[in-house]
């Protein structure tokens, strides 16, 4: 089992520049979400999806959009990119309301210029 | 909403003493607690959870927690810690109902001495 597929694995952008941030999970899990990881300040939800065509903002969603087409897949993009997003940012997919816990993808180290 | 406390930064201890690392939450309702763990350059890898039954937890690696509901507290212990639980350990919780997220603690690094 893969479990949850971030890519890329690190990615430099300019600022204003625009990416997208993949996460893939082969688990069938109904639950996925995107976490910031900064300094000191743990990890904070950025948005989150319970299922397929159901998104919603989490602690800190601004300048960030989702979209989940279908259960497998859940990108993250960034539209134009500020030094402030400079992170690393994690995907998580978790089935049966977390119950069973939380599995973690490998994360993306992004630096903003 | 929902919060979780880790008051301290870093915490040291030497190779084959006991291990503490506190924890303390607040939340509505009953609680999903979790502890994950983070090596340099790595993701979080899930340690144990509580959800319902025994307040005793045992969980990966010879890590174990104690839900205490008075004290909202979900402090992660070890009998005899080693070199390698040199990491830094986040503390999680998600509300029964509503956005199924972690809330995350803002982490304790653990150093072990040889």
């Amino acid at each position: 089992n893969a479990g949850v597929t971030q890519t890329p694995k690190f990615q430099v952008l300019k600022t204003g520049q625009s990416m997208t941030l993949q996460c893939a999970q082969d688990m069938n899990h109904e639950y996925m979400s995107w976490y910031r990881q900064d300094p000191g300040m743990g990890l904070r939800l950025i948005h989150y999806s319970v299922g397929a065509g159901i998104t919603d903002q989490g602690e800190v969603p601004n300048g960030y959009n989702v979209s989940r087409s279908t259960t497998e897949d859940f990108p993250l993009r960034l539209l134009s990119a500020a030094p402030s997003q400079t992170s690393v940012y994690f995907c998580a997919s978790s089935q049966g309301g977390g119950r069973y816990g939380y599995t973690f993808g490998s994360g993306t180290r992004l630096t903003v210029v | 909403a929902q919060s979780v406390a880790q008051p301290e930064d870093q915490v040291n201890v030497a190779e084959g003493n006991p291990l503490t690392v506190k924890c303390t939450y607040s939340v509505s309702g009953n609680p999903y607690l979790f502890w994950y763990v983070q090596y340099p350059n790595r993701g979080l890898q899930f340690l144990l959870k509580y959800i319902t039954g025994d307040n005793l937890v045992k969980g990966s690696y010879g890590f174990e927690a104690e839900f205490n509901k008075s004290q909202t507290s979900f402090h992660l212990k070890k009998p005899s810690a080693l070199v390698s639980d040199s990491a830094l350990y986040f503390c999680a919780v998600r509300a029964p109902t509503g956005r199924r997220a972690l809330t995350f603690g803002s982490g304790t690094r653990l150093q072990v001495q040889p």
